[in-house]
């Protein structure tokens, strides 16, 4: 059974282009999460999603970013117009649907972005 | 915004030593759990705690839910070098729909 799958592992955008991160969950896990890790800090919760529907995205900043769990096909988060500050490691997690809001999460490797 | 204080911020260990790093809020959590993060990796949990007053553990490694639910620690018993990495503490408030809040970590270093 595969983990979470996230691709690409490393991407390298100038300033003003888009980035596009993906995540494939777990096998039979319906729930997405993305979080964001700066370098010496811990994650900063970003969007939390389910098939087709944005469950919570408090974390989300307002303006550049989105994100997208469609029926089929993996999850998507998205940075229009990349500043050095989006410059990070962006983690996808998943989770069952029998663990829903327990906390109990399984993280992909990562996908880190360098905004140059 | 909700904030973790984790500590120590690192620690410098010989192998066999026991180890403990905690973490404290300033506003209760209903879940705390404890990651560990390999470099180059993502995440993986080690323990879930959710009662306050809890103590779990899962094998070398204890951890406890504090009673006030603003506080947690974890203990790791007879350190070997694959503990080496970095610690999270992680709350969440509860309700199912909103994500976990990350303490800044612990780097853990085991001195040959």
């Amino acid at each position: 059974n595969a983990g979470v799958m996230q691709n690409p592992r490393h991407l390298v955008r100038r300033r003003g282009q888009e980035a596009r991160l993906r995540c494939s969950p777990m096998k039979g896990h319906s729930h997405v999460y993305w979080y964001r890790q700066l370098p010496e800090e811990g994650l900063k919760f970003m969007v939390y999603l389910q098939k087709e529907n944005i469950i919570d995205e408090s974390g989300m900043p307002k303006e550049r970013f989105s994100a997208e769990f469609p029926k089929e096909g993996p999850s998507i988060l998205r940075i229009q117009q990349v500043v050095r500050g989006d410059s990070a490691a962006y983690f996808c997690a998943s989770s069952p649907p029998a663990r829903r809001g327990t906390g109990e999460l399984f993280f992909g490797e990562g996908s880190r972005l360098t905004v140059l | 915004g909700q904030q973790l204080n984790q500590s120590p911020q690192s620690m410098f260990i010989q192998e066999g030593e026991d180890v403990s790093m905690n973490c404290t809020s300033s506003s209760i959590f209903n879940t705390w759990l404890w990651y560990k993060q390999d470099p180059g990796e993502g995440p993986v949990l080690l323990i879930a705690l959710y009662k306050a007053g809890e103590l779990t553990s899962n094998g070398r490694l204890t951890a406890q839910f504090g009673i006030t639910r603003k506080d947690s620690f974890l203990n790791i018993s007879a350190s070997i070098p694959s503990d080496v990495g970095i610690y999270f503490c992680a709350g969440q408030r509860g309700g199912g729909a909103d994500g976990l809040t990350f303490g800044k970590g612990t780097h853990l270093i085991i001195q040959p």
